[in-house]
């Protein structure tokens, strides 16, 4: 079953500390995962996608096919970074399956 | 990119009535899809619209409680039919312009209160 599983509901660290948010999935196929960001009052928007390799914001992500996660990961946390986190897995027609989503909090 | 607005933004509404959610797009899009989150829930995806064929279902939707409508590129209406307080819930519209790999725009979402 193709399914995407975020652990911690809810994330809370200290500015500056380092953070991981871990995603783990279940695919058949050879998945394409990406984060997707949530900031308070604003719309959902992607964060970064695996096949980029790419940071934003600081942030990365690695597949670890092994493990299958795709955990995010940000050295010093900033207070802005508080907002809702997705991971989601697209699947072969398109469509994102998506994991419950984790609260990150950042204290000052 | 694209840009999505929805409407209406919020609408409180009574049992047993509809409420038809409007979504529209500043470019031709290939794919859109219609989302509902709950409360403290994730997403969950309705259906996938097509433009000028039914649209596709995920299990649990029906047609007959959210019919959708795609007549053309830019434009999707989704109805929530015949509503009850469980259907209380933000509606989400998304788009994949390119139907590649590429990232979903979502609109900013219709807060739904059915009382």
């Amino acid at each position: 079953a193709q399914r995407v599983t975020q652990p911690e509901k809810l994330l809370s660290v200290f500015k500056g500390a380092p953070v991981e948010l871990k995603c783990n999935y279940s695919y058949s196929g050879s998945p394409e995962l990406f984060w997707y960001v949530q900031y308070s009052r604003q719309r959902l928007q992607l964060l970064l996608r695996h096949i980029s390799r790419e940071s934003i914001k600081g942030f990365t992500a690695d597949l670890n096919k092994g493990e299958t996660s795709f955990h995010l990961k940000k050295p010093f946390a900033q207070e802005e970074d508080s907002a809702m986190y997705y991971c989601a897995l697209e699947d072969s027609n398109y469509q994102l399956i998506w994991g419950a989503g984790t609260k990150l909090i950042i204290k000052p | 990119s694209a840009v999505i607005s929805q409407k209406p933004s919020r609408d409180i509404c009574q049992r047993g009535t509809s409420l038809t959610i409007q979504c529209q797009v500043d470019s031709q899009v290939t794919m859109m899809f219609w989302y509902r989150q709950q409360p403290g829930q994730s997403l969950t995806l309705i259906a996938t619209a097509n433009q000028g064929s039914e649209a596709t279902y995920e299990s649990g939707f029906v047609i007959d409680k959210f019919p959708i409508s795609r007549p053309n590129l830019t434009f999707s209406t989704l109805t929530v039919s015949n509503m009850s307080p469980e259907d209380s819930s933000i509606y989400l519209c998304s788009v994949l312009p390119g139907g590649h790999t590429y990232e979903q725009y979502f609109g900013p979402g219709t807060r739904l209160t059915v009382t």
